[in-house]
């Protein structure tokens, strides 16, 4: 079974500086895909970014880029410049490539505040 | 406007009283998905579907029933609802695993069981 975990339940940035959020991952798996989803208090799901596994090619995303390690089934998310419109619930998740049902794993959520 | 909709999007109830969430996609989507989220666990799978009359259990089914009857729709049916299914609701599809796996999401039903 596949399991996906955020470490960090909370974080906090200031406006324009830099922030990363982590991502674990655990699955025997070789192809799959990995996003991070943004939720605001809207409680709308945001698609920020994805990645699949056969790319070593980190993906980027504007402000937004990911620092995928497969080895070490590592996923963080990078906000580069961060503005207030970036405070929000994020998640990490992840869905396998054979025999995909749709189904996303998510981890537990990180909640970014963006401060002025 | 490609979207998935939900109804309603605040639900107040009372322990035992039927109910059904419903949600609709316009995109052609084949697989849709039910999930619930709830503080400190992030968002689980109640129930998925691949096609039109094909449901089956996520990681969380006891209590939902859902159906598939036509492809656009996929309703969420709760029998007889308890205070542990108060909880956020989304309804989810995407393309089948061959085409873009992006998911889209509704806006969330948010149900409280008293």
């Amino acid at each position: 079974a596949q399991t996906v975990t955020q470490s960090q339940p909370e974080m906090s940035v200031q406006e324009a500086e830099t922030v990363t959020l982590s991502c674990t991952y655990d699955t025997s798996e070789n192809n799959y895909y990995l996003f991070w989803y943004k939720q605001p208090p809207s409680r709308q799901m945001i698609l920020v970014i994805r990645q699949e596994a056969y790319k070593q090619q980190n993906a980027t995303e504007n402000r937004f880029s990911v620092n995928f390690q497969k080895a070490a089934k590592s996923f963080s998310l990078k906000i580069s410049d961060s503005q207030l419109g970036d405070t929000a619930m994020y998640f990490c998740a992840f869905m396998k490539r054979s025999g995909n049902t749709g189904k996303l794993i998510f981890g537990q959520g990180t909640t970014l505040q963006v401060k002025p | 406007e490609a979207q998935v909709t939900q109804n309603p999007r605040y639900l107040i109830t009372v322990t035992g009283k039927k109910l059904t969430v419903t949600c609709s996609q316009n995109m052609n989507h084949e697989y849709m998905s039910w999930y619930r989220q709830d503080p400190g666990l992030g968002l689980r799978q109640i129930y998925y579907s691949m096609n039109v009359e094909v449901t089956d259990k996520g990681d969380v089914p006891e209590g939902y029933k859902v159906s598939r009857k036509e492809k656009r729709n996929f309703p969420l049916i709760l029998e007889s609802p308890s205070p542990n299914q108060t909880s956020l609701y989304f309804c989810a599809s995407s393309f089948g695993w061959h085409q873009n796996t992006e998911a889209f999401f509704g806006q969330g039903t948010r149900l409280t069981v008293v």
